[in-house]
């Protein structure tokens, strides 16, 4: 039973463009949700977090939105850089559960066209 | 500061070998996650330990197991190895009280 799900595996956006990274989840007990970028052969690499008290959060060219109500969440990278290809997840914590325990997506593999 | 670190990054093992994995966490961060990555399932956790106690434990069959020192390095261990152990296994710590991880650069463990 996959709780967290990215639809997408693959985006492939123009540089300079905005991307734009899909996540849905089907627990209501999450309330807080990470983005996450991995390399090859790198462990992966936190980029933003937002908790559901919120339905936005932004750092620099990265923006979580979180809509509650739909159970999904997005992340917008405007522009976007080629040093943005990666493999982007999506993770959920749930504080009743222990935040420790991170629920991943299996990841939306972004490539930045030149 | 230095960040996550996991050792070996890389192994090679027969199956029904035993095999034990070491993380130190980010000075100063007492939670440890450990996660294992394949390319049909995703991130996976397994388990959390937190001052040398298991606080949380994914669905991982008993040949998966932990411990923490004292120092909040980590260890990882399989037993009884098998094919579909092959996998990327990656540690993950965290400041008391966050909810933040951060990764270390992960073991891929291959089992012939």
């Amino acid at each position: 039973d996959q709780q967290v799900k990215q639809n997408s595996p693959s985006l492939s956006v123009q540089e300079g463009r905005i991307s734009i990274l899909n996540c849905d989840y089907t627990n209501s007990m999450f309330d807080y949700f990470l983005w996450y970028k991995k390399y090859p052969a790198e462990g992966p690499t936190f980029l933003i977090s937002i908790s559901s008290i919120k339905d936005k959060n932004e750092d620099g060219r990265f923006t979580v939105f979180l809509n509650k109500s739909a159970k999904h969440l997005s992340l917008h990278i405007v522009p976007s850089q080629p040093g943005d290809s990666a493999v982007y997840f999506c993770a959920a914590s749930a504080s009743e559960f222990g935040n420790e325990k991170l629920t991943f997506g299996t990841g939306t593999r972004l490539t930045i066209i030149p | 500061k230095a960040g996550v670190t996991q050792t070996p990054r890389y192994l090679i093992k027969t199956r029904g070998q035993q095999v034990t994995l070491s993380c130190s966490p980010i000075s100063g961060h007492r939670s440890v996650s450990w996660y294992q990555q394949t390319p049909g399932q995703g991130l996976q956790f397994l388990f959390e330990y937190f001052s040398e106690t298991q606080r949380n434990k994914g669905n991982f069959p008993g040949r998966f197991s932990g411990r923490q020192f004292s120092n909040s390095r980590s260890e990882m261990n399989v037993s009884t190895l098998e094919l579909g152990d092959s996998a990327l296994y990656l540690c993950a710590s965290m400041l008391a009280g966050a909810v933040t991880q951060y990764f270390g650069p992960g073991t891929r463990l291959t089992v012939l």
